[in-house]
């Protein structure tokens, strides 16, 4: 069964400094890979997804993500946090594969922001 | 403004007692689904529905029910053989039924037990 691990439970990084969440999944086939931010009290948002091609993603906010096959990883990325990028944000993995079509969240890292 | 509403922002619950969740769209997606969150944990899938009058079950339904009467509409009602209701329920929809659709979330309403 396909699974999604985010190892860091809370992450604390200075407002300009850079960032890198990290997540690992577990599936057989080429995987399709999203991350989700989610404000306090608040639903998601999709920052971006991987299904195929360049394994360097671009999504919004300035976030990017990078597919490495090698490691199953897509860990997320940005080059200079904001105090508003804090958040709770969750990498998942979708398997496509029949009617049975799933999406597994992970168990989401917080972002805290220190000024 | 197009998107997701879901009411209200929390719900309390007495032991025994059915309680129904509100979610609309106005974005004419034909896709919404259910999700619970608790703390620590990501979603789990609770019911989907990739068109009106039809409904699948997901991970976690059991002590749920659903109904897709109108596009725009897609209820949760959390039953009383729901033994650990306390939550976080978010409500997304897709254009189409398929996950590689972008999902769109409400802003989730949280239930209490009393």
């Amino acid at each position: 069964a396909q699974s999604v691990t985010q190892p860091d439970i809370h992450i604390t990084v200075s407002e300009g400094a850079s960032l890198e969440l990290r997540c690992n999944y577990s599936y057989g086939a080429t995987p399709y890979l999203f991350w989700y931010v989610q404000s306090p009290g608040q639903g998601l948002q999709l920052l971006l997804k991987y299904f195929s091609g360049d394994t360097l993603v671009q999504g919004i906010k300035g976030f990017e993500a990078e597919f490495k096959r090698s490691q199953s990883s897509f860990n997320l990325r940005k080059p200079s946090v904001h105090w508003s990028d804090a958040a709770e944000y969750f990498c998942a993995v979708g398997e496509f594969m029949n009617r049975d079509d799933k999406i597994i969240f992970g168990k989401g890292t917080r972002l805290h922001i220190l000024p | 403004d197009g998107g997701i509403t879901q009411s209200p922002k929390y719900l309390f619950r007495k032991e025994g007692q059915n309680v129904t969740l509100s979610c609309e769209q106005n974005l004419n997606h034909d896709a919404m689904y259910w999700y619970r969150q608790d703390p620590g944990q990501g979603l789990r899938l609770i019911y989907y529905s990739q068109i009106v009058n039809d409904f699948q079950k997901g991970d976690i339904a059991e002590g749920y029910s659903v109904s897709r009467e109108k596009k725009e509409s897609f209820p949760l009602t959390v039953t009383s053989a729901q033994k650990n209701p306390t939550a976080f329920y978010l409500c997304a929809s897709s254009i189409a039924g398929d996950l590689r659709e972008t999902q769109y979330f409400g802003p989730g309403t949280r239930l209490l037990v009393l």
